[in-house]
């Protein structure tokens, strides 16, 4: 079945510095790809999204690239902010069929300090 | 537009007892899911309804039911609520398809004594 492995957290930072959270998936096809971000004490919302290889998904200065080759979707931003403390999230989906169950990665906790 | 909303936010039973959670969404989609999130292990499906009239098993759906009321409202229920099931529950829409985004409501936080 489809999986989604995210690197071991939580991970804390100093404002400005530089982030990267490590993505790998296993599907069949070819899923679409996500990042979701959750706020303390709120819901899941859409960071970024890639549906084919070699797309690049931006938001927020938050960037991600759908690599086939590496089945990776690794999330970067170059100078984050004690605003982007929180709980991030690697998903995939199926791009065909009637439904579109998300599958998760088990998330990593973002803590920036000033 | 509200999105997607659920209630109640928080919710305290005993075991044994019986709840219903509610969500719904305004945002004529045709799928939702009913997601449950524990610490350490990301969020799992507990049942979805591809379209009105239809509903199926997710990852984790045991000792949960779910009913699509009409399009805009899915309700998960827990005939017996148990310790186990103690977690934040979230519910979803999506306009469906296929590898399209979904939409996230801000939870409900349930703990069973």
């Amino acid at each position: 079945g489809d999986s989604v492995t995210q690197m071991e957290g939580p991970v804390t930072l100093s404002e400005e510095a530089f982030l990267t959270i490590n993505c790998t998936y296993t599907a069949t096809g070819y899923p679409s790809l996500f990042w979701y971000v959750q706020y303390p004490g709120e819901g899941l919302q859409l960071l970024l999204k890639a549906t084919k290889a070699d797309d690049k998904g931006s938001n927020k200065g938050f960037e991600a690239t759908y690599r086939k080759e590496t089945t990776s979707f690794h999330l970067e931003k170059g100078s984050v902010q004690v605003s982007d403390s929180a709980v991030y999230f690697c998903a995939l989906s199926a791009r065909t069929g009637a439904n579109s169950k998300l599958t998760f990665g088990k998330g990593i906790t973002l803590s920036v300090r000033p | 537009n509200a999105g997607v909303t659920q209630t109640p936010k928080f919710q305290v039973l005993k075991t044994g007892q019986s709840m219903t959670l509610q969500c719904a969404q305004d945002m004529n989609h045709n799928s939702m899911y009913w997601y449950r999130q524990d610490p350490g292990m990301g969020l799992r499906l507990i049942y979805y309804s591809a379209s009105e009239g239809t509903t199926d098993k997710g990852e984790v759906p045991n000792g949960y039911n779910v009913s699509r009321l009409n399009k805009r409202e899915f309700s998960l229920r827990l005939e017996s609520a148990a310790p186990s099931q103690t977690s934040v529950y979230f519910c979803a829409s999506s306009q469906g398809g296929g590898g399209e985004t979904q939409y996230f409501g801000p939870g409900t936080r349930l703990l069973v004594l």
